[in-house]
């Protein structure tokens, strides 16, 4: 069975400073997605960034970015010039690509942005 | 386009009551996936349907909880009789095959 887990319960940094949020997965298979999913107060789970395991090339959108190592099982995302509005929970989820699609999440970490 | 569908967004009940949670996703949309929030923990898989097929329920207490997802779009999730600790965020999502999946606001649940 696959497990992910984030050793971070809590994080804060300042607004404009970079921080990294790190995530560790464990499977057996060879063909799957990784996500960061951002859950503010208002609970709805929103899409942050996704990368596809057999790409070696690490994915980014805006100021959202990701170190994925294959061989280590880790999946940190990082957030250049934090804003008050990435307050929120994140949480890393593996998908698998093949058989049950089961989407599996870590326990979260609580990001708050300071002024 | 239309994002996953829930209601009622609250609910409170008191114990041993039951309680029915209502779920539409994206149009098109395959899987159909509930999941249990507790707070301050990480989504925890109840159900997965594929079409109008359970994937996997694995961890769905089936003395309590039960689930359907008629016709292979709209989806309900049933609880009799409540407990105290089933108190959480009841969470509805909806995936193409292999691609992200999107997520409803949720039904925020209190067991009294």
């Amino acid at each position: 069975a696959q497990t992910v887990t984030q050793s971070q319960p809590e994080m804060s940094v300042q607004e404009a400073e970079t921080v990294t949020l790190s995530c560790t997965y464990d499977t057996s298979e060879n063909n799957y997605y990784l996500f960061w999913y951002k859950q503010p107060p208002s609970r709805q789970m929103i899409l942050v960034i996704r990368q596809e395991a057999y790409k070696q090339q690490n994915a980014t959108e805006n100021r959202f970015s990701v170190n994925f190592q294959k061989a280590a099982k880790s999946f940190s995302l990082k957030i250049s010039d934090s804003q008050l509005g990435d307050t929120a929970m994140y949480f890393c989820a593996f998908m698998n690509r093949q058989g049950a699609q089961k989407l599996v999440f870590g326990q979260g970490t609580r990001l708050t942005i300071n002024p | 386009e239309a994002g996953v569908a829930q209601s009622p967004r609250y609910k409170i009940i008191e114990k041993r009551q039951s309680v029915a949670f209502w779920c539409n996703p994206i149009s098109g949309h395959a899987t159909l996936y509930w999941y249990q929030q507790i707070l301050g923990q990480g989504p925890k898989l109840l159900i997965q349907f594929q079409n109008n097929g359970v994937v996997d329920d694995s961890q769905l207490p089936k003395d309590r909880f039960s689930a359907e997802r008629l016709k292979g779009v709209d989806s309900t999730l049933k609880i009799q009789p409540a407990k105290l600790e089933d108190s959480a965020v009841y969470l509805c999502a909806s995936s193409l095959s292999w691609t992200e999946a999107f997520f409803g606001q949720g039904t925020r649940l209190t067991v009294v």
